[in-house]
């Protein structure tokens, strides 16, 4: 059984720090997935990756699969990017999602 | 079109009353999932429909009841819930469920709450 764990569990930083947000999980995935969940709302898948890097505007996430570990950067932060972040595995065949316990970033002005 | 919608936003039920929840696609995703979240703890799967056809349920009790119409809506029946059932619903879907969650997409949810 994959288990995925995150840390750290809570994370305050400054507008403007480097962020980073680590995840490793247990058995090999097809997909490692990084989410992000506002308070009392919904979720936003930000990236899915199989292997190597990849990069949507301030956001960063790379996946090492032999050390079977990621990490979500987030370069510049700003208050808006307070949020929840969830790192959750998906297995070859399989239709389900195994989610880390999420990590919870507060930046503060 | 790139999102899962979900209606009602917001839901307030009594525990005799029945109501439905909807969520609707047009990715041409063929797996749909329907998704239970109590506050600060991950989201627990409950159903997935694969092919318009119910191929997973989480041993959900029965006053939950999926159903898929068509590819592109997914439907959450309630009957005589629990005020302990109060929780944000989610649905999302994907492209396949063979292909580990590609095309992942989450809808906002529905905040249930259960009186």
């Amino acid at each position: 059984k994959n288990e995925v764990e995150q840390s750290p569990q809570n994370l305050t930083a400054q507008e403007g720090e480097f962020i980073t947000i680590n995840c490793s999980y247990s058995v090999g995935i097809s997909a490692l997935h990084w989410l992000q969940q506002h308070p009392g709302g919904g979720i936003v898948s930000l990236f899915m990756l199989s292997s190597g890097k990849k990069k949507h505007g301030r956001l960063i996430a790379t996946i090492n699969i032999q050390e079977k570990h990621s990490s979500l950067h987030i370069t510049a932060s700003h208050p808006r990017d307070s949020a929840v972040y969830i790192c959750a595995s998906s297995g070859a065949g399989s239709y389900q999602l195994t989610f880390g316990k999420g990590t919870k970033l507060s930046v503060i002005p | 079109d790139t999102e899962v919608t979900q209606t009602p936003k917001h839901l307030v039920m009594g525990m005799t009353n029945k109501k439905s929840l909807k969520c609707e696609q047009h990715m041409g995703h063929r797996a749909m999932y329907w998704y239970k979240q109590k506050a600060k703890k991950p989201p627990e799967l409950m159903f997935v429909y694969s092919y318009e056809k119910l191929s997973i349920n989480e041993s959900v009790p029965s006053r939950f009841s999926p159903e898929c119409p068509n590819s592109s809506l997914l439907n959450l029946h309630l009957h005589a819930l629990q005020p302990e059932d109060s929780a944000l619903y989610l649905c999302a879907s994907s492209q396949d469920r063979s292909q580990g969650g590609y095309g992942y997409t989450f809808g906002s949810g529905t905040r249930l709450t259960v009186v």
